[in-house]
């Protein structure tokens, strides 16, 4: 069974960069999209992006811009960063592993919030 | 992107009952349609993929069916543990686009 654990600040400042890895255990990272999706306090689903094992990504275009994904294969890691964040970017983030665009397997997800 | 309306928001049912949520979407997924479950602070947990497809080890009294736009997920008989939250997904386009949950009390 994989694990995901994503790790990060908790407490981001309005306009800087929030930064979020996800460390893969039990399974490999190669061969696997791995997808990044938030969620904010008692509200819906919001899928962000999708980065293959090879580097290649997709972003969501409502976030785009602001958004840059990578994958380090040999530490079995993935990041997300996301710029000029406000108080709407707040939310718990998810890492899953996805099979082609399914969202199979979650990780239990970190809370990010937005705030001076 | 591709709208996914979900329904209803929420719904009351008692133990043992049937259970039925809608899930609808603004195009043509064919079959590109997945379910989770989501308890309090929990990750989403995938029950069905393909439209119909049971993930291992989900409980068969869980179901769905549909295509193309119009797509159904049932609990035959409704117990305490499946108090959660559901949602749908589309994965036929990206963005992957979620409907926007049900919430099942008892």
């Amino acid at each position: 069974q994989v694990q995901l654990q994503v790790s990060g600040p908790g407490l981001v400042k309005p306009s800087d960069t929030l930064s979020l890895r996800c460390t893969v255990s039990g399974g490999s990272i190669s061969g696997y999209y791995w997808t990044w999706i938030r969620q904010p306090a008692g509200q819906g689903l919001e899928w962000i992006g999708r980065i293959y094992s090879d580097g290649s990504t997709n972003s969501n275009p409502a976030l785009k811009s602001r958004v840059t994904m990578s994958i380090d294969t040999s530490m079995n890691q993935l990041s997300l960063s996301l710029n000029s964040v406000t108080a709407a970017d707040t939310a718990i983030y998810y890492c899953v592993r996805s099979v082609a665009t399914l969202t199979k397997e979650w990780g239990q997800g970190a809370l990010v919030t937005v705030s001076s | 992107d591709i709208q996914m309306t979900q329904s209803p928001s929420s719904l009351s049912a008692s133990v043992g009952d049937r259970v039925t949520i809608t899930c609808q979407a603004s195009q043509d997924i064919t079959n590109y349609l997945g379910w989770y479950q989501q308890k309090p602070g929990i990750a989403p947990n995938l029950l069905i993929s393909d439209s119909s497809n049971l993930e291992a080890g989900v409980p068969s009294r869980f179901s769905a069916n549909g295509s193309g736009t119009d797509f159904t997920f049932t609990i035959a008989s409704l117990q305490p543990e499946d108090i959660a939250t559901y949602y749908c997904q589309q994965y036929d386009n990206i963005p992957l686009t979620f409907g926007g949950g049900t919430k099942v009390e008892i």
